[in-house]
């Protein structure tokens, strides 16, 4: 029983395509992020999402439009993809953001390579 | 804005020894969590430890225990008895108490446990 589980694990595609990450957790979680990790492993947040709201937008291009159809899944669909968008996605969730009782759960990552 | 630093990119210990690992954080919150997580080769985030700044005692789990120094705003990850399946990436992180804001990660340290 995978908690926050995405697809696809790895992604490789050609410069100008578009595509599509999908996340879904089974935890009853209210908070879902996209996280993405770049090739030194650094970690930063792209989005979260609360009750299917958005609620943080760090500054990732407009390329990134994350779509949340309900609490439980968080996709996050990449328009005319380019080559320094190479790198782990990682798909997140937590009970409530900023609860006494917070931390997150992670998914296992989609690789996107960019060609 | 809220920076972990991570100082020691990478580290070695021996099988059965202890090692510690740094993390020092700044910010302008009293109430906050602190985290580790663990990232082996398989690229799965997996949370080892997790502390709430208002509480002074250490938080431990089996083999694992922080140093928690909240006015030098230091957060050490010690690890006894190291075993070969610790190798992997150790992040630290923070996340405000309240507040829409997610985890904000440092860069890590690659461990390696030798046999």
């Amino acid at each position: 029983d995978t908690a926050v589980s995405q697809t696809p694990k790895y992604l490789v595609t050609q410069m100008g395509n578009d595509k599509s990450i999908k996340c879904e957790q089974n935890l009853g979680h209210d908070t879902m992020y996209w996280y993405k990790q770049d090739s030194k492993k650094f970690l930063k947040i792209m989005f979260s999402y609360n009750n299917k709201e958005l609620i943080i937008n760090e500054t990732v291009p407009n390329r990134f439009s994350p779509k949340s159809p309900d609490k439980a899944h968080l996709n996050l669909h990449i328009n005319s993809l380019e080559l320094g968008d190479s790198a782990v996605y990682f798909c997140a969730s937590s009970q409530d953001l900023g609860s006494r009782n917070e931390k997150l759960f992670f998914g296992s990552g989609t690789q996107l390579s960019v060609l | 804005a809220q920076t972990v630093t991570q100082s020691q990119p990478e580290m070695s210990v021996q099988e059965a020894e202890t090692v510690t690992l740094s993390c020092t954080y700044d910010t302008s919150e009293n109430n906050y969590y602190l985290f580790w997580y663990k990232q082996p080769p398989s690229r799965q985030m997996i949370l080892v430890i997790r502390q709430e700044a208002y509480k002074q005692q250490n938080a431990t789990e089996n083999r694992f225990s922080v140093n928690f120094q909240k006015a030098a705003k230091s957060f050490s990850l010690k690890i006894s008895d190291s075993q070969l399946g610790d190798t992997a990436m150790y992040f630290c992180a923070f996340m405000k108490h309240v507040g829409n804001t997610p985890l904000v990660f440092g860069k890590g340290t690659r461990l390696s446990v030798i046999a």
